[in-house]
């Protein structure tokens, strides 16, 4: 079983929509990233968080670590937002290493 | 800012060549960390230099290796290249070490061993 499961696979949305994109983790973090990625490859640091929320423009993200769970939630979808979203963990027991999951794959249609 | 560059952003080499990447982290930033991103895979960490000491390995065999110089320039080299290490190689930097800060990733060098 993968340390970083995420969830869904792959998310098609309405522009528009409310989005939600879910991350749980096994292991003990120190940390945890939600990245973006967009096609071509570049990757876009959108979150790091330990504990509680944060929300940048209509992207949100949560941490809850008693349950070892992270969700990202996008307000208001556009077509722009179509792109890889990954969670990623530091993990003290492996020096902090980022530990990733297999990404989301998002695509919102006009 | 300038935000961090790699080079060069694509090759191919041959199998059995060796390879060296480059990275040039954000400007005040210490730390550059090293990914290798395939299909099958996906996102793998490979290694954090941090004043020009690496601070962390992943699970990747002798073959990668890096360096970080005093200017926190950092170079990956893969030497005796295989088919399998086709992929994106991703850099990115920090403020601090430890992989508790934001990073701030490189648009990544495309690497065909054929």
């Amino acid at each position: 079983k993968n340390e970083v499961e995420q969830s869904p696979q792959n998310l098609t949305a309405q522009e528009g929509e409310f989005i939600t994109i879910n991350c749980s983790y096994s292991v003990g973090i120190s940390a945890l990233h939600w990245l973006q990625q967009h096609p071509g490859g570049g990757i876009v640091s959108l979150f790091m968080l330990s504990s509680g929320k944060k929300k940048h423009g209509r992207l949100i993200a949560t941490i809850n670590i008693q349950e070892k769970h992270s969700s990202l939630h996008i307000t208001a979808s556009h077509p722009r937002d179509s792109a890889v979203y990954i969670c990623a963990v530091s993990v003290p027991k492996y020096g902090n290493k980022l530990v990733f999951g297999a990404g989301t794959i998002l695509r919102v249609k006009s | 800012k300038a935000g961090v560059t790699q080079t060069p952003r694509y090759l191919i080499k041959t199998r059995g060549q060796q390879v060296t990447l480059s990275c040039s982290p954000i400007s005040g930033h210490r730390s550059v960390s090293w990914y290798q991103q395939t299909p099958g895979q996906g996102l793998q960490f490979l290694f954090e230099y941090f004043s020009e000491t690496q601070r962390n390995k992943g699970n990747f065999p002798g073959r990668f290796s890096g360096r970080q110089f005093s200017n926190s320039r950092s170079e990956m080299n893969v030497s005796t290249l295989e088919l399998g290490d086709s992929a994106l190689y991703l850099c990115a930097s920090s403020r601090g070490t430890g992989l508790v800060y934001e990073q701030y990733f490189g648009p990544g060098t495309r690497l065909t061993v054929t």
